[in-house]
């Protein structure tokens, strides 16, 4: 399984953008990029998946580079809720795959 | 919509006693996850099991077992329980690729 890596921690103030990075240079061709949220013991949540360029949801866009080494998860309008621990993991698509959390961001929106 | 169920939601153990943790899937989904969280730790998978067959195994350890049900429920055995067992213990489903996460089940082992 392709490795991720991400910030260990960023801030961010209420009603602005939100962007986290993602890297994950030896993602395979048939890999899927998958973004998790996790709120202080709660299940993750699923977020938003994507292959390439771009993707939008009612929750947020992932950005796919042409390369696809990289992806950033954006909240457009960042609020309070927001703060939580975002993973983004790395993965064929197909039923019954494990998913491989690696060091999520620990997001703190601020007011 | 209907989500993962997982029950209990805690439960209190002593060290070698056993533990059974339950989870009941979004319907219809065919495919069970279970994955474990320590404390301030991420996620790790333990095992998953797709139409009543262990499909993938993880980091489990030889004293949990696990099944999947004909009702597609799953149930995760724990025995000899020790203190590092302590943990959230997420019960997942999926029909396809996507896997949706219960409430977790926090195990405390005395």
């Amino acid at each position: 399984l392709a490795k991720t890596t991400q910030p260990i921690s960023m801030d961010s103030y209420e009603g602005q953008e939100v962007n986290i990075t993602c890297s994950h240079n030896n993602i395979a061709t048939n890999d899927y990029i998958t973004w998790y949220q996790q709120f202080p013991s709660q299940g993750p949540r699923f977020i938003i998946q994507g292959y390439k360029t771009k993707v939008t949801n009612e929750v947020a866009s992932l950005f796919i580079p042409a390369d696809r080494k990289s992806s950033t998860l954006s909240l457009p309008r960042g609020s309070l809720s927001d703060t939580a621990v975002y993973y983004c993991l790395v993965g064929a698509s197909g039923s019954a795959r494990q998913l491989t959390f690696g060091s999520g961001t620990q997001l703190t929106v601020l007011p | 919509a209907a989500g993962v169920i997982q029950s209990p939601r805690h439960l209190i153990k002593e060290k070698r006693e056993t533990a059974t943790l339950k989870c009941y899937p979004i319907p219809r989904h065919d495919t069970v996850y279970w994955y474990q969280q320590g404390p301030g730790q991420d996620p790790q998978f333990l095992i998953s099991f797709y139409e009543k067959m262990q499909s993938d195994k993880g980091s489990i350890p030889d004293r949990f077992s696990a099944q999947q049900f004909s009702d597609y429920h799953s149930e995760l055995n724990m025995s000899s329980l020790e203190l590092g067992d302590s943990a959230l213990y997420f019960c997942a489903s999926s029909l396809a690729d996507t896997q949706y996460f219960g409430p977790g089940t926090r195990l405390t082992v005395l």
